[in-house]
């Protein structure tokens, strides 16, 4: 099915501990985005690459990392997991109609 | 700074219609768009309006007034599966760069 793919799905990690997630998409698109949601809040956007080997910071880049490996692909890495990291993060992409499409999510706890 | 102000919660009755509403500042404006997000689950895109006016997509219309910096989502016949939190998000620039409000929380009671 043509969309976003994001993995892992559920992630715990202890404080000072790395990982990467990791976003595809077969649409396409030119531009990708990583955001992340707190409880009872909209998202926040931490970078986003609007083409293929270019990406930018968003609202709350610190603490992140990101890769546009080519244009399916753009992966966010945690270097040092810190407890305010504890969110769930989302993928996207846009769509011509000026939607974006999301990933499924990955919930991730810092311990 | 930029906000969009959006109530947080909004109760409805199963068949009636809800207007959720939404109101921007923001330093740029190309259009507003609107998501829904059911518990435990992704935003998915619902509408965008980039001029002024109605945008009628099934029981979902979406409506602009660029003047008044205002904009709502009217849900008609509404279904228990209406239950979820609705978004809107203004894009700033070309780049399709969004700015989010925090969310409406619709409860739909039978």
């Amino acid at each position: 099915n043509a969309g976003v793919t994001q993995t892992p799905k559920f992630q715990v990690l202890k404080t000072g501990q790395s990982m990467t997630l990791q976003c595809a998409q077969d649409m396409n698109h030119n531009s990708m985005y990583w955001y992340r949601q707190d409880p009872g809040m909209g998202l926040r956007l931490i970078y986003y690459s609007a083409s293929e080997g270019t990406t930018d910071k968003g609202e709350v880049p610190n603490g992140y990392n990101v890769s546009r490996l080519n244009k399916r692909e753009f992966s966010l890495r945690l270097e040092s997991a810190a407890p305010s990291q504890t969110s769930v993060y989302f993928c996207a992409s846009d769509r011509a109609d000026y939607g974006y499409t999301f990933g499924s999510g990955t919930r991730l706890t810092v311990v | 700074g930029q906000s969009l102000e959006q109530p947080s919660e909004v109760t409805a009755v199963e068949g009636a219609i809800v207007q959720i509403n939404c109101t921007y500042q923001t330093s740029g404006f190309y259009g507003l768009s609107w998501y829904q997000q059911h518990d435990g689950g992704a935003p998915t895109f619902l509408s965008y309006n980039a001029l002024d006016g109605l945008e009628e997509t099934g029981r979902f219309s979406s409506f602009l007034s660029r003047s008044d910096s205002y904009g709502y989502l009217l849900l008609q016949e509404l279904q228990m599966k209406d239950s979820a939190s609705y978004f809107c998000a203004v894009y700033m620039d070309s780049n399709y760069q969004l700015i989010w409000g925090a969310g409406t929380k619709l409860i739909i009671k039978p």
